[in-house]
């Protein structure tokens, strides 16, 4: 089983900064099966990035995401206040799609 | 639009049983695969369960193995979870959610979830 690991697990920061919270897996992932959401209180997730690096449909440009092998990074580049949320990882890669634990984003 | 809408959660004596749906519109439903993902309240999500687009491959997370069925009507585009001697660590509210374009992709589109209870 490939276990993500996300950190840190709350980060705070301010609008208008940047946010970068890190994905590790235990081993190996190809970068076509690493998934990014991000999930607000009360509402169900949201798929931000698919294939570590490529924005869903309708996400802004302000969020990327990179990385290769066991290291993958979600990046916001300017902070708004509806991205203060928590954001998770996910492994596609093998037939069971576990997630990450989640970093939660907080406005400080 | 797409929709996904469970429903059948609710409060339940452990070791009972309960069955999830989540009724899809909006896509053609026999061509994607779909999941279960849940989430304990104030905890992460954690995937559950998929079945691939025409039923014949499903997959479970270790700790519902022998336990959740997951299972999919293409007739009626509904997606179940038949869930058996049910745990007070299988409270949670339960999340159907779509394949994105191609499978191992992520999920595109997700349910509003249904809140399953179990206690005595």
């Amino acid at each position: 089983e490939i276990v993500l690991t996300q950190s840190p697990d709350t980060l705070s920061l301010s609008p208008g900064e940047r946010a970068i919270l890190s994905c590790r897996a235990s081993q190996s992932v190809s970068s076509y099966y690493l998934t990014w959401y991000q999930q607000k209180p009360g509402q169900a997730p949201r798929l931000l990035i698919y294939s570590a690096s490529n924005r869903a449909t309708g996400v802004p440009d302000r969020f990327s995401g990179s990385g290769s092998g066991t290291d993958f990074t979600l990046t916001i580049s300017r902070l708004e206040p509806e991205d203060f949320a928590v954001y998770y990882c996910q492994q596609c890669a093998t037939s069971t799609y576990n997630f990450g634990q989640g970093t939660k984003l907080e406005i400080k | 639009q797409v929709q996904l809408v469970e429903s059948g959660g609710g409060v339940v004596q452990p070791g009972r049983s309960l069955r999830l749906s989540c009724a899809a519109s909006g896509f053609t439903f026999s061509t994607y695969g779909m999941h279960w993902v849940r989430q304990a309240p104030g905890k992460g999500l954690e995937w559950m369960a998929g079945i691939s687009y025409d039923g014949t491959s499903k997959y479970y997370v270790d700790s519902v193995k022998g336990r959740f069925t997951i299972s999919r009507d293409n007739s009626k585009n509904t997606l179940y979870l038949q869930m058996n001697s049910l745990r007070v660590e299988d409270t949670a509210v339960y999340y159907c959610a779509k394949d994105s374009v191609g499978s191992n992709f992520g999920f595109d589109y997700w349910g509003q979830g249904t809140l399953v209870t179990v206690s005595s």
